[in-house]
């Protein structure tokens, strides 16, 4: 079956420290790989997103690439910042098989001043 | 504002007391789900919904029921809860039935069953 496997947490980094949480996938189908943020106390929201091999998803910072060879899809941000702190989660979503989204455990992420 | 609202967000129940959390989106969105969150498992599905009147079952659908009457709507009902349902039940949407596309989530309802 699909899975998804995330580094353990959590990660405590200081502020402008650079970050990676990885990320490892085993897919039936070809994927769609994301990753999704959850702050304190809310839902998860879209981070950011790629569809194809060799994609990079951007946004607020936050870069992923997916690579295809490896089955891989990294998290990085060269400096993270307090507002940063939160629970990340990858996951994957395969074509013909739409409409089962795999996730990761997650990986909490605590930024210090 | 495009959203997924559910409700309640916190709920404190007993054993076997039939409870519903609903959960509504304003976004047309044909595919709707339900998570649920565990700590150290991630989120696992219970049920999914591709379009009104068709459900199948996730990866963790026993003692759960859904329904799709209406496009916009998608509640979870507990017929019989039991403790080991106590978790952070999430419902989530997204658009069209492509696998390109991002869910967009509600606010997470809490659930105690005592």
């Amino acid at each position: 079956g699909d899975s998804v496997t995330q580094m353990e947490g959590p990660v405590t980094l200081s502020e402008e420290a650079f970050l990676t949480i990885n990320c490892t996938y085993t897919a039936t189908g070809y994927p769609s790989l994301f990753w999704y943020v959850q702050y304190p106390g809310e839902g998860l929201q879209l981070l950011l997103k790629a569809t194809k091999a060799d994609d990079k998803g951007s946004n607020k910072g936050f870069e992923a690439t997916y690579r295809k060879e490896t089955t891989s899809f990294h998290l990085e941000k060269g400096s993270v910042q307090v507002s940063d702190s939160a629970v990340y989660f990858c996951a994957l979503r395969i074509a013909g098989g739409y409409q089962k989204v795999t996730f990761g455990t997650g990986t909490k992420l605590q930024v210090i001043p | 504002e495009a959203q997924v609202t559910q409700n309640p967000r916190y709920l404190i129940t007993v054993t076997g007391k039939k409870l519903t959390v609903t959960c509504s989106q304003n976004m047309n969105h044909e595919y709707m789900s339900w998570y649920r969150q565990d700590p150290g498992l991630g989120l696992r599905q219970i049920y999914y919904s591709m379009n009104v009147e068709v459900t199948d079952k996730g990866d963790v659908p026993e003692g759960y029921k859904v329904s799709r009457k209406e496009k916009r709507n998608f509640p979870l009902i507990l017929e019989s809860p039991s403790p080991n349902q106590t978790s952070l039940y999430f419902c989530a949407s997204s658009s069209g039935t492509g696998f390109t596309g991002e869910l967009f989530f509600g606010e997470g309802s809490r659930l105690t069953v005592l």
